[in-house]
């Protein structure tokens, strides 16, 4: 069945420093690929998406770029704050399908 | 206003017990679901509606049942509490419709804590 791999956390960074969470995933298809951030206390929300290969989504100043050929869906940015400190979920949708299958989730730390 | 909201935002509860957990949305989705966060564990699905007529079991839905009341409310019920039950549990809603990636809109979560 679909499933999603990411890096066991947790990360951590000191600000400005280059952030690299790796995910990959198993699915028959074209699936939707979703990062989703869960701020502390809060629920999940989508920080960026793609939906075939190939395709950068992005969002504040994240980025992953949809590579069909490794099968992976990894998320970076260039220079952590503070304010990223989250758990981050790697998940995705697939084409036709009816749920979203999320990874198990990387704790990201930022310190000043 | 939150889009999706959920009640309580926490409860502690004894074995045995009874337990609803409540969503309620306006973004007009039609699919909502219930999830359960445990730590290291990721989401796991325990129920999911595509309408208020559609109602199917995810992945984990032993101990739990649900009720779409409406297109906007969707409930989940603990028949008889456990401590094993003891987790973050989300709402969230999709709209299929309008956009085919499915993505997902949540709650901000209820804890339950079963002694």
């Amino acid at each position: 069945g679909d499933s999603v791999t990411q890096m066991e956390g947790p990360v951590t960074l000191s600000e400005e420093a280059f952030l690299t969470i790796n995910c990959t995933y198993t699915a028959t298809g074209y699936p939707s690929l979703f990062w989703y951030v869960q701020y502390p206390g809060e629920g999940l929300q989508l920080l960026l998406k793609a939906t075939k290969a190939d395709d950068k989504g992005s969002n504040k100043g994240f980025e992953a770029t949809y590579r069909k050929e490794t099968t992976s869906f990894h998320l970076e940015k260039g220079s952590v704050q503070v304010s990223d400190s989250a758990v981050y979920f790697c998940a995705l949708s697939a084409a036709g399908g009816f749920k979203t299958i999320f990874g198990a989730g990387t704790r990201l730390f930022v310190k000043a | 206003d939150a889009d999706v909201t959920q009640t309580p935002r926490n409860r502690i509860t004894k074995t045995g017990k009874r337990i609803m957990l409540e969503c309620s949305q306006t973004k007009g989705h039609d699919r909502m679901y219930w999830y359960r966060q445990d730590p290291g564990l990721g989401l796991r699905l325990i129920y999911y509606s595509f309408d208020v007529k559609d109602i199917n079991k995810g992945e984990i839905s032993d101990g739990y049942s649900v009720s779409r009341q409406a297109q906007a409310k969707f409930s989940l019920s603990l028949e008889s509490a456990i401590p094993n039950q003891t987790a973050l549990y989300f709402c969230a809603t999709s709209d299929r419709h309008r956009d085919n990636t499915d993505t997902q809109y949540f709650g901000p979560g209820t804890r339950l804590t079963v002694l």
